[in-house]
């Protein structure tokens, strides 16, 4: 099994420039999530989505849009690229149980974003 | 959001215990503690979880307190592949959408 893919990589983006993080999972988890990490810190959640067509704010959404057309995919989109999103991006996965709480969350490899 | 608190680093002789605490004393009677942990340069990876028992699984241990107001995860022969930084993390289970993560325990194994 893949888990979750994350592409790109690695990426520099020149300030207001705009750009997609792709994000697809090969589990079929209802929810996935969106998180960013700065150095040294822990993980923000940025979006997150309990189900294709439904998507909801975490802790940081400003500055990004994402959308959910299809269990596997939840692309995060950068609108106008600024120094302050300089950070690593992970996206996760979990299946949804009745108690929701045990959902365990399958992390992506992240993408390292450089904004100059 | 109930908050964790963990030391920011400890260190380990390699095969042997490491004990690492969490507080948590503002837990409400709902939240799950999972633990996390995130090796260098990947994303995080489940470790273990509970609400009242303490746990085992074949990565670790779990031992919580019978206030639940702490817990600690036990690594029980710690390898060189355990440095990371592990989460402690509460999740309400009533809602259980959103983790939110501190900034961890940067565990060092010594060989």
């Amino acid at each position: 099994n893949a888990g979750v893919t994350q592409t790109p990589k690695f990426r520099i983006l020149k300030i207001g420039q705009s750009m997609t993080l792709q994000c697809t999972q090969d589990m079929n988890h209802n929810y996935m999530y969106w998180y960013r990490q700065d150095p040294g810190m822990g993980l923000k959640l940025i979006y997150y989505s309990v189900g294709a067509g439904i998507t909801d704010k975490g802790e940081v959404p400003n500055g990004y849009n994402v959308s959910r057309s299809t269990t596997e995919d939840f692309p995060l989109r950068l609108e106008l690229a600024a120094p302050s999103q300089t950070s690593v991006y992970f996206c996760a996965s979990s299946y949804s149980w009745r108690t929701r709480a045990k959902n365990i969350q399958y992390f992506g490899a992240g993408t390292r974003l450089s904004v100059l | 959001d109930a908050k964790t608190t963990q030391p920011n680093s400890m260190e380990s002789n390699e095969e042997e215990p490491v004990h690492l605490p969490c507080n948590h004393s503002t837990i409400s009677g709902t939240d799950y503690i999972h633990w996390y942990r995130q090796l260098p340069s990947q994303g995080p990876e489940y470790v273990i979880h509970g609400l009242t028992s303490n746990v085992n699984n074949r990565m670790a241990s779990l031992a919580i307190a019978e206030d639940r107001k702490s817990s600690t995860l036990i690594l029980h022969r710690a390898t060189l592949r355990d440095a990371a930084v592990y989460y402690c993390i509460l999740r309400d289970r009533n809602t259980g959408n959103q983790f939110y993560f501190g900034t961890g325990t940067s565990l060092t194994v010594i060989p």
